[in-house]
């Protein structure tokens, strides 16, 4: 069946300008993740989604960063005033529950010129 | 805080070799713990989920145990191929339901 997608798959912005990220699931699982994975650096979790509630959101890196999840499937991950920082690889996971084992997308590369 | 190492960072044999990749953990109070591989410019495969009961899970030439109490999980790959060059991750899961990532294992099979 079909896994994770993400979308786009590339996107380079300006500094200071807002971008939208786009995950959708794997159909029927009810937890979806976002990490990220900077240049050079480890992944790190940034907010999960349990159904459409998102109870963990400590990985946030700040005010600028926000996501959502609409009827227990996409998510959007929105990043608002860019900065160069943000620039790294975005992906999504989802998973049967929390229990289970969790399926990665292919992720969206940012850049942020 | 939950910290998650991996040994060796990078791994060069050559075709045919049986492998071993290392991962360590500091809290010993996980819910389950992920081997995943990632491909240059890719997302993550899952390899295998060991649930914190279990000690061990196979997956073809795959091997993955766990030793919970001492904070260990290692990676069997046997007569490795070039096709396994990639990078491996493990990851914990505690009770916070999020994935606490090691560094990666960046390991290259040679012909």
């Amino acid at each position: 069946g079909a896994g994770v997608s993400q979308s786009p798959s590339n996107k380079v912005t300006e500094k200071g300008k807002d971008v939208e990220l786009r995950c959708d699931p794997i159909s029927g699982h009810t937890a979806l993740y976002w990490y990220r994975q900077s240049l050079g650096q480890g992944l790190e979790f940034l907010i999960y989604f349990q159904g459409n509630s998102a109870p963990d959101k400590s990985g946030l890196p700040s005010d600028r960063f926000s996501a959502e999840r609409t009827g227990g499937s996409v998510s959007t991950l929105t990043i608002q005033r860019t900065q160069q920082e943000d620039s790294a690889v975005y992906l999504c996971a989802s998973s049967r529950d929390l229990a289970y084992e969790q399926y990665f997308g292919p992720g969206t590369r940012l850049t942020v010129t | 805080k939950q910290e998650v190492t991996q040994i060796p960072a990078a791994l060069s044999v050559p075709e045919g070799e049986n492998l071993v990749l290392n991962c360590s953990f500091t809290d010993s109070a996980i819910y389950n713990l992920q081997w995943f591989r990632q491909d240059p410019g890719k997302g993550l495969t899952s390899l295998l989920l060991i649930q914190s009961s279990q000690r061990e899970q196979t997956s073809g030439r795959l091997n993955a145990s766990l030793d919970k109490s001492s904070g260990r999980s290692t990676l069997y790959i046997a007569a490795s191929q070039p096709g396994d060059s990639a990078t491996y991750l493990c990851a914990v899961k505690g009770n916070t339901d999020k994935l606490i990532f090691g560094t990666g294992t960046r390991l290259q099979v040679f012909p």
